[in-house]
């Protein structure tokens, strides 16, 4: 089983259209999780932390559910801008330097 | 505008060659590390330095070897390459606390003849 699992698309959504995107990860010890986004041929970059009672950010909604081991982020309104690949990370336990990085999700937000 | 800055941006080397590759970051943090990004695999996490001291070498070949001089430079040596090897190399930084985000630079896109 692979340490952190997400589908990796592509979803194809137009403009205005909600999108949520699951990760489910493997090792029950970690501790920190987070939503990265990478864009092509780009370096990732962070798009939010992800807390245990859910947190949003604008259009953002990110929720944690640790007795299923599950992450989830939601898109409001997605923008064209929006297109890129989500990846899911979370921690080697509690090692705060040591990251797992999902396959990533990619999304298309179409006119 | 990255405060982690990567050279160079695109390298091709022959398997025989010996290049490095360049990371700094201009973000007082304390800890670098190398991951490896190959097409449809996810980011591979190859060494973590926190201190200056390299905390983890995850199963990496030996025809990589890290350098880690002081807190804000790092770099990769490369030697006897093999094709399988090309791929985009990040390199990133964090502050070492329980909740450290990366901040990555923009990659060196490897391919190796």
């Amino acid at each position: 089983r692979k340490e952190v699992e997400q589908d990796p698309g592509p979803f194809n959504v137009p403009e205005g259209a909600t999108v949520a995107f699951n990760c489910t990860y493997s090792n029950s010890a970690s501790q920190s999780f987070f939503w990265y986004r990478q864009d092509c041929r780009k370096e990732p970059k962070l798009l939010m932390s992800v807390y245990s009672s859910g947190n949003e950010d604008g259009r953002f909604t990110a929720q944690l559910n640790r007795a299923s081991q599950y992450i989830s982020l939601l898109i409001r309104d997605s923008k064209l801008s929006d297109s890129a690949t989500y990846l899911c990370v979370v921690t080697r336990g509690n090692a705060g330097n040591m990251l797992t990085f999902g396959g990533g999700t990619r999304l298309m937000v179409k006119p | 505008e990255t405060g982690v800055t990567q050279t160079p941006r695109h390298l091709v080397m022959g398997m025989t060659n010996k290049k490095s590759l360049k990371c700094e970051q201009h973000l007082g943090h304390n800890a670098m590390y190398w991951y490896k990004q190959s097409a449809k695999k996810p980011l591979e996490l190859m060494f973590v330095y926190s201190l200056e001291e390299r905390v983890e070498n995850n199963s990496v070949p030996s025809r990589f070897s890290p350098e880690c001089p002081n807190s804000s430079h790092l770099f990769l040596h490369l030697h006897t390459l093999q094709p399988e090897d090309s791929a985009l190399y990040l390199c990133a930084s964090s502050q070492e606390t329980r909740i450290s985000p990366l901040h990555f630079g923009n990659g060196t896109r490897l391919t190796v003849t």
